[in-house]
């Protein structure tokens, strides 16, 4: 079975930080990629997909994220975060149509 | 998010008792999934459905079970309520054969098992 592996369970920045958050699975296959963002008594938004072709994906708020297929990792990075961005991020990974989460990044903001 | 509601969105029920929560869709998307949210495990696969009356299981379906009669209902029905079924269910839809491959998600059910 795949799982998915997300590197650090709580981060905190100051707002205008750079961030990055890092995925890795473990299946070998042919995988679409998918970060989420779950903002506090919300339920999940896609910030970001990939299935194939440019490895950069860019997705909503300024987020973006690489595929880097011969390490199995797509980390999300934004250039400059804001206090709204403060929430749980999920990367998840998808085989065989179903979809298999990380145990998520919890992402504190400090204005 | 439009075209998918869960029901009920929140639940207090006591242990032993049967529950069942409702996942309904208007998009017409072949793919249903039930998950459930818990601190440090992320969201975790219950039980899924490619089709009417076409289900399987998940990673952590023991105690659960799930039906779908209909295209738009998926339900998921804790036979008897455990504490450990403490949680936040999520329900999925997704239609990957029209090249819409996504996931959306429901607002989500806090069912709490006392």
């Amino acid at each position: 079975a795949q799982s998915v592996s997300q590197h650090n369970h709580h981060v905190i920045l100051s707002e205008a930080a750079s961030l990055e958050l890092g995925c890795n699975y473990s299946y070998g296959g042919t995988v679409n990629l998918f970060w989420y963002v779950q903002y506090p008594g919300q339920h999940l938004q896609l910030l970001l997909k990939y299935f194939s072709g440019d490895p950069l994906v860019k997705g909503i708020k300024g987020f973006e994220a690489e595929f880097i297929k011969s390490k199995f990792s797509f980390n999300l990075r934004k250039p400059s975060v804001q206090w709204s961005d403060t929430a749980e991020y999920f990367c998840a990974v998808t085989n065989d149509y179903k979809l298999s989460f990380g145990a998520g990044t919890t992402v504190t903001v400090r204005a | 998010d439009a075209g998918i509601t869960q029901s009920p969105r929140h639940k207090v029920t006591e242990t032993g008792t049967p529950v069942t929560l409702r996942c309904h869709q208007t998009e017409n998307h072949r793919y249903m999934y039930w998950y459930r949210q818990d601190p440090g495990h992320g969201l975790r696969l219950i039980h899924y459905s490619y089709g009417v009356k076409d289900t399987d299981k998940g990673e952590v379906s023991d105690g659960y079970s799930v039906s779908r009669s209909k295209t738009e209902d998926f339900l998921l029905t804790l036979e008897s309520a455990t504490s450990s079924q403490t949680s936040v269910y999520f329900c999925a839809i997704s239609e990957p054969e029209t090249g819409v491959y996504g996931y959306t998600f429901g607002s989500g059910t806090r069912l709490t098992v006392v």
